[in-house]
């Protein structure tokens, strides 16, 4: 079974719409990510939580919120879609062993806003 | 954190081994280097990271220059399965407060053929 996971694979919705994306992990680690990856952009990081009560808005956090559950869960939620948010969109986690540098992704959600 | 080259595209023979230069001319003593690979649409993989001394591991080896100022990611017997956009990245290790983000770029496309 894969370390890291995410719900759904692939979503389409309509502008203005609410959705979310959840991330699950079974690695222990106790940091989470979220990226979005663009073509030609690379992968450019949305929100970031070092534990459950911490937090941190990335580079491109617009548009954007997250709930980290549990350790284990990490959501992000579209709060009013929009086309220029159709994106591939990952969640990754740490730990502090390995450093912030060595983050372990999921298989990613593609997301089609009409 | 500094920036990398890397060539757009390289191609290797199934099982000969496959050499990826990257230069990071602008490196500070404190950053080390990281590989990385993305397989088409799927979450990068974490490959190897290094300092200063070379390193090697289950997936790859890495060969960092005394300047430390370029470095080579080796797959020893390269199989179609490596066929991939692979990323180094420079950062500091222990620099949490960086946003956590690492910073793709655009890597190689290394293609193994048959």
């Amino acid at each position: 079974d894969a370390d890291v996971t995410q719900t759904p694979r692939n979503r389409i919705t309509k502008t203005g719409k609410r959705i979310m994306l959840e991330c699950s992990q079974t690695k222990g680690h106790d940091r989470m990510y979220w990226y979005r990856q663009d073509p030609g952009l690379g992968l450019r990081l949305i929100y970031y939580s070092f534990d459950v009560k911490d937090i941190n808005k990335g580079e491109i956090s617009d548009g954007y919120s997250v709930s980290r559950q549990a350790q284990a869960k990490f959501s992000l939620s579209l709060e009013s879609a929009i086309p220029n948010q159709t994106a591939l969109y990952f969640c990754a986690t740490s730990d502090l062993a390995g450093g912030p540098g060595t983050q372990y992704f999921g298989p990613g959600t593609r997301l089609l806003v009409l | 954190d500094a920036k990398t080259t890397q060539p757009p595209s390289m191609d290797c023979a199934e099982g000969r081994a496959a050499n990826l230069p990257c230069n990071h001319s602008t490196i500070s003593g404190n950053e080390y280097v990281y590989w990385y690979r993305q397989i088409h649409s799927q979450g990068p993989q974490y490959i190897i990271h290094g300092l200063k001394n070379n390193e090697t591991n289950e997936m790859a080896s890495l060969i960092i220059t005394e300047d430390r100022k370029s470095s080579t990611l080796i797959l020893p017997h390269a199989t179609l399965r490596d066929t991939a956009v692979y990323y180094c990245i420079v950062r500091v290790q222990t620099s949490w407060s960086t946003l956590g983000r690492l910073y793709f770029g655009r890597g190689t496309q290394l293609t193994v053929w048959p």
